[in-house]
């Protein structure tokens, strides 16, 4: 079974600071991985998928097969950008599509 | 961009008896939905993947005779929380995918149940 940890349930930092989310993973398979992220009083929205490698709203992320990691990454955090981030892993096979979350990151970026 | 509603938003029942919450895709066909259950402070956890015109597949450990799931059309998809207890008390979101959105799910806003 997989399974996705985010092992920072709150992080906080000054505006312009650089930020990392930290994401593991552990699934035998090839994995997708999805950061999402839910603004305060809004729905869960996609914020990257690591297939596609692109750079939304400043952030990265790069998967890391060899230690079993997604970090999200932005190097000059906004303040806009406090929000609840969540990893997610898709598997492959029967369970094509499901989405596997972490437990969520709290970001506070402060002015 | 794709929408997808929830309603109702929040719901307050007695204990014992039933709720349903429905599932919209406002602008798309969506050929899967899918059903989360999220506790206070923690994340989400699927509970069961429905198909147009199928039977929910349900996630090991979800009593599929007291979450009812119906995907009886291309943008509705219902859950009925039947005979519902205190500890049903939770926030349920659905997702939904369409046709050549392989990976993509879009969510809804969530209902919150209140069993009293």
């Amino acid at each position: 079974a997989q399974r996705v940890t985010q092992p920072e349930k709150l992080l906080s930092v000054f505006k312009g600071a650089p930020v990392e989310l930290k994401c593991n993973y552990s699934y035998s398979g090839s994995p997708e991985l999805f950061w999402y992220v839910q603004y305060s009083r809004q729905r869960l929205q996609l914020l990257l998928r690591h297939i596609s490698r692109e750079s939304i709203k400043g952030f990265t992320a790069d998967l890391n097969k060899g230690e079993t990691s997604f970090h999200l990454k932005k190097p000059f955090a906004q303040e806009e950008d406090s929000a609840m981030y969540y990893c997610a892993l898709s598997a492959g096979g029967t369970s094509y599509g499901k989405l596997t979350f972490g437990q969520g990151t709290i970001l506070t970026v402060h002015p | 961009g794709a929408v997808v509603s929830q309603h109702p938003s929040w719901v307050i029942c007695k204990s014992g008896t039933s709720v349903k919450i429905e599932c919209r895709s406002l602008d798309f066909q969506a050929t899967t939905m899918f059903w989360y259950r999220q506790f206070p402070k923690q994340s989400l956890m699927l509970m069961a993947t429905s198909n147009e015109g199928s039977k929910a597949t349900y996630e090991q450990g979800v009593e599929k005779d007291k979450f009812l799931i119906n995907h009886a059309s291309l943008t509705l998809s219902t859950l009925t929380v039947t005979s519902a207890h205190p500890e049903d008390s939770s926030f349920y979101i659905c997702s939904a995918r369409g046709w050549g959105l392989a990976y993509e799910q879009y969510f809804g806003p969530g209902t919150r149940l209140t069993v009293t």
